[in-house]
């Protein structure tokens, strides 16, 4: 089975500042990676995914995560963040070859806090 | 776009009760998937459907039960409610005959037992 492991629970910043969660993960075989968002109250919104090809990639409102498959991770990015950025971050998982289900294992969230 | 429509978006049910939650895939997405984010928690997987058939399952207690019909909507059911069943529920789909392996959310159906 597949785990997915995010090293920060709260991280606090300042507008502006430089942002890289961390995430890690196991499962033996071939893997989709994804990072979604969740603002306060809201549902799970896709930033970003990999399949493959190119390991780095952009998504969304300027984040982008690198996929280095020999330390199983997949880190996301940001090089400037904004109070509107304030949100909980979720990495997550799915098997590559998944049949009819891709259904997702997720991390336990980083909490980001952008202090204006 | 259409997304995914899940309802109602708020519930509150006493402990005991039964519940039901409905969800409406994004059109031509064949397979429905539910999680249960306790507060503060990550999504956890309950089970998935593929074209009307359980496709999986995960941490789904005995006392609820969900279904695809075959519009491709579906619904959970929730029985003997607990105070721990509070929580928020997301519905998202899929389309594998598309090859898509996204999974696309709803905006949840918050659920709290009293």
């Amino acid at each position: 089975a597949q785990s997915v492991s995010q090293h920060n629970h709260h991280v606090i910043l300042s507008e502006a500042a430089s942002l890289e969660l961390g995430c890690n993960y196991s499962y033996g075989g071939t893997v989709n990676l994804f990072w979604y968002v969740q603002y306060p109250g809201q549902h799970l919104q896709l930033l970003l995914k990999y399949f493959s090809g190119d390991p780095l990639v952009k998504g969304i409102k300027g984040f982008e995560a690198e996929f280095i498959k020999s330390k199983f991770s997949f880190n996301l990015r940001k090089p400037s963040v904004q109070w509107s950025d304030t949100a909980e971050y979720f990495c997550a998982v799915n098997r590559g070859s998944g049949g009819s289900n891709y259904k997702l294992t997720f991390g336990k969230g980083t909490l980001l806090t952008v202090n204006p | 776009a259409a997304g995914v429509i899940q309802s109602p978006r708020h519930l509150i049910k006493e402990k005991r009760e039964t519940a039901t939650l409905k969800c409406y895939p994004i059109p031509r997405h064949d397979t429905v998937y539910w999680y249960q984010q306790g507060p503060g928690q990550d999504p956890q997987f309950l089970i998935s459907f593929y074209e009307k058939m359980q496709s999986d399952k995960g941490s789904i207690p005995d006392r609820f039960s969900a279904q695809q019909f075959s519009d491709y909507h579906s619904e959970l059911n929730m029985s003997s409610l607990e105070l721990g069943d509070s929580a928020l529920y997301f519905c998202a789909s899929s389309s594998y005959r598309a090859g898509a392996n996204v999974l696309t959310f709803g905006a949840g159906s918050r659920l709290t037992v009293l």
